[in-house]
């Protein structure tokens, strides 16, 4: 079965250390996007990618980087320069004319400092 | 600047109701609107997707209407069941700038239906 999956499901870190979240989708999707979701808050956009080698800024970047080496993954680091880091982090992806296509996401993973 | 707005934020319905949900948008420019399922600590489920030209999609109990010049949206759920209890989020798709096909969430309705 086609999809995207998210590991690990729960991550902690510790203050000053970099982490990274990795986003695997099986689907030929071109885009991918990472997303922020806080208690009582929507989703947030942190970065998207169109195509392989090639990302753009979302709304809350800062702290944050990605790499697309390759169609199918969109890990995203988050740094140590990210100061409130505790949420849940979720990734997706849909065809490149996004115009008529719906996005599938995965399962999520949950980042605690501790 | 696109804003989306779901009322109520909480909805509690007895078993067998029939309910709607609401989404409204501030910028009728939109691509499509999306309406996905979200179980507590899961990932998100694409329920139903409404081109900016249709004005309504149905998927077994779900129909969702869009009228993009009021910018609003329902969510309607026939005959309710306790498995429909979920946080719901309405989601619109920009036609505009370098976010061009980047989607605007709302904050979801929390949806209990009681056994």
């Amino acid at each position: 079965d086609g999809g995207i999956t998210q590991s690990p499901k729960y991550l902690f870190r510790k203050e000053g250390q970099n982490v990274t979240l990795s986003c695997e989708q099986n689907l030929n999707h071109d885009a991918m996007y990472w997303y922020r979701q806080d208690p009582g808050q929507g989703l947030r956009l942190i970065y998207y990618s169109q195509i392989v080698n090639d990302f753009q800024k979302g709304d809350i970047a800062e702290g944050y980087s990605v790499s697309r080496e390759k169609k199918e993954s969109f890990p995203l680091t988050v740094t140590s320069a990210q100061k409130n880091p505790t949420a849940f982090y979720l990734c997706a992806s849909s065809l490149w004319d996004r115009r008529f296509a719906g996005y599938t996401f995965g399962s999520g993973t949950r980042l605690t400092v501790v | 600047k696109q804003e989306v707005t779901q009322i109520p934020a909480a909805l509690s319905v007895p078993e067998g109701e029939n309910l709607v949900l609401n989404c409204s948008f501030t910028d009728s420019a939109i691509y499509n609107l999306q309406w996905f399922r979200q179980d507590p600590g899961k990932g998100l489920t694409s329920l139903l997707l409404i081109q900016s030209s249709q004005r309504e999609q149905t998927s077994g109990r779900l129909n969702a209407s869009l009228d993009k010049s009021s910018g609003r949206s329902t969510l309607y759920i026939a005959a309710s069941q306790p498995g429909d209890s979920a946080t719901y989020l309405c989601a619109v798709s920009l036609t505009y700038g370098g976010s061009q096909g980047n989607l605007i969430f709302g904050k979801g309705t929390k949806l209990s239906v009681k056994p």
